[in-house]
């Protein structure tokens, strides 16, 4: 079946950029998705793109897209102590009845 | 504008009692649905509601019974709970279910002890 992938753990400096990466087998994804949970709350829809682009910005968000590889990243500038929470990756086909496939989350820590 | 609002935010049973978790949304979504977060595991799903009237199971759903009681609600009941189901309950809700993202509610942190 459909799998998303993503490491586990992150940690980043205060400052620099944080890459937060994802791999999926569903060759039929049509949108794939940036969500963020931050500590005690529920999943927040950061971002997402269509299967026909290659990359979506939105201020210090950047989302690549290499539908070939499979693989999606999210790339966030200047990172700040508010950024840390758990990323999530999902897909779906985009069918009406094709749920969302969520990975497991990265922990994205800032070291000060 | 509530979005999803979860009810309650904690609750811990002993080994046996039942309960309902409540869900509703404001957005007039057709789609809900139940998951539950574990350390490790992300995110599970346990059952969803395409639209007013219909259910289906995901991929944890033993122990677990759900109600889409009207457009706007969509109930879970533990019939008699288990250590193992303790863990943190999500519901969400969208358009429809493959669309555009779902919006989630802040979740009910469950202890069966």
């Amino acid at each position: 079946g459909e799998d998303v992938e993503q490491s586990l753990f992150l940690s980043v400096r205060e400052g620099d950029s944080s890459v937060i990466n994802c791999t999926y087998t569903d060759s039929s994804s049509t949108y794939l998705y940036w969500y963020k949970q931050e500590p005690g709350a529920g999943l927040q829809l950061l971002t997402y793109i269509f299967s026909n682009m290659d990359m979506k910005q939105d201020q210090r968000l950047t989302v690549l897209l290499n539908k070939k590889d499979k693989h999606l990243s999210l790339r966030i500038a200047d990172t700040q102590t508010g950024d840390s929470a758990i990323y999530f990756c999902a897909e779906s086909a985009g069918n009406r009845d094709d749920k969302i496939i969520f990975g497991k989350g990265t922990r994205l820590h800032i070291l000060p | 504008n509530a979005g999803v609002t979860q009810t309650p935010k904690f609750q811990v049973l002993k080994t046996g009692q039942s309960m309902t978790l409540q869900c509703a949304q404001d957005m007039n979504h057709n789609s809900m649905y139940w998951y539950r977060q574990d350390p490790g595991m992300g995110l599970r799903l346990i059952y969803y509601s395409a639209s007013e009237g219909t259910t289906d199971k995901g991929e944890v759903p033993n122990g677990y019974n759900v109600s889409r009681l009207n457009k706007r609600e969509f109930s879970l009941r533990l019939e008699s709970a288990a250590p193992s189901q303790t863990s943190v309950y999500f519901c969400a809700s969208s358009e429809e279910v493959g669309y555009y993202g779902y919006t989630f509610g802040s979740g009910t942190r469950l202890t069966v002890v």
